[in-house]
């Protein structure tokens, strides 16, 4: 199993550029979240899906769509690039929504946007 | 809403030292689950504590959950090398089917 994999691992953007993050897993797990890590803020929920067409915002979702129309794959698409998406960004999987799953995190693509 | 606050931030130990770093939540949670960064890595799953008062222990790594259930520690003993990274402890709101809510996280770093 490859786990969870992200692309790409870098970007440069410019600002009101347009792009998608692309994540998959390999796992067969109905749970799937976004995440951004910025310097002394923890990981801070973007989006999350619960299973292939169910999507919902998380803590920070201005400025990101997603979409699940796959259980493998959960694209976020940053709409209008601003310098204050210049961050690390995680996507994580996990075999359900319970409370009680492991997320097992991608290796994260770190995105700049000048 | 639900806030994990985690202490401290940053800390520096000598190697062979111990570390702890400690978590409370706002309100009680359901489980507490804790994950390892590595510099320049991803969050990996360490381990997770369900029950209220519950110790538990992974070579020189103890974790425990308080009898509220409403914060938590991380205890390492003679710290190494290879324990530099980030600790995060993430917990969910025992009343809701929420997602985890992220501690921002104790750097470690340990001077050889």
């Amino acid at each position: 199993n490859a786990g969870v994999t992200q692309t790409p691992k870098f970007q440069v953007l410019k600002t009101g550029q347009s792009m998608t993050l692309q994540c998959a897993q390999d796992m067969n797990h109905e749970y799937m979240s976004w995440y951004r890590q910025d310097p002394g803020m923890g990981l801070r929920l973007i989006h999350y899906s619960v299973g292939a067409g169910i999507t919902d915002q998380g803590e920070v979702p201005n400025g990101y769509n997603v979409s699940r129309s796959t259980t493998e794959d959960f694209p976020l698409r940053l709409l209008s690039a601003a310098p204050s998406q210049t961050s690390v960004y995680f996507c994580a999987s996990s075999y359900s929504s319970s409370t009680y799953n492991e997320q097992f995190f991608g290796p994260g693509t770190r995105l700049t946007v000048l | 809403g639900q806030q994990v606050m985690q202490i401290p931030q940053y800390q520096h130990v000598q190697e062979g030292e111990d570390f702890t770093t400690y978590c409370n939540s706002s309100t009680t949670l359901s489980n507490i689950q804790w994950y390892k960064q590595r510099p320049g890595g991803h969050p990996v799953f360490l381990i997770q504590l369900v029950k209220s008062g519950e110790v538990k222990k992974q070579k020189r790594l103890t974790f425990q959950f308080g009898e509220a259930k409403k914060n938590s520690s991380l205890h390492i003993t003679a710290t190494q090398t290879t324990d530099v990274g980030t600790y995060f402890c993430a917990g969910r709101d025992g009343g809701s089917q929420g997602n985890l809510i992220f501690g921002k996280g104790t750097k470690l770093s340990v001077k050889p």
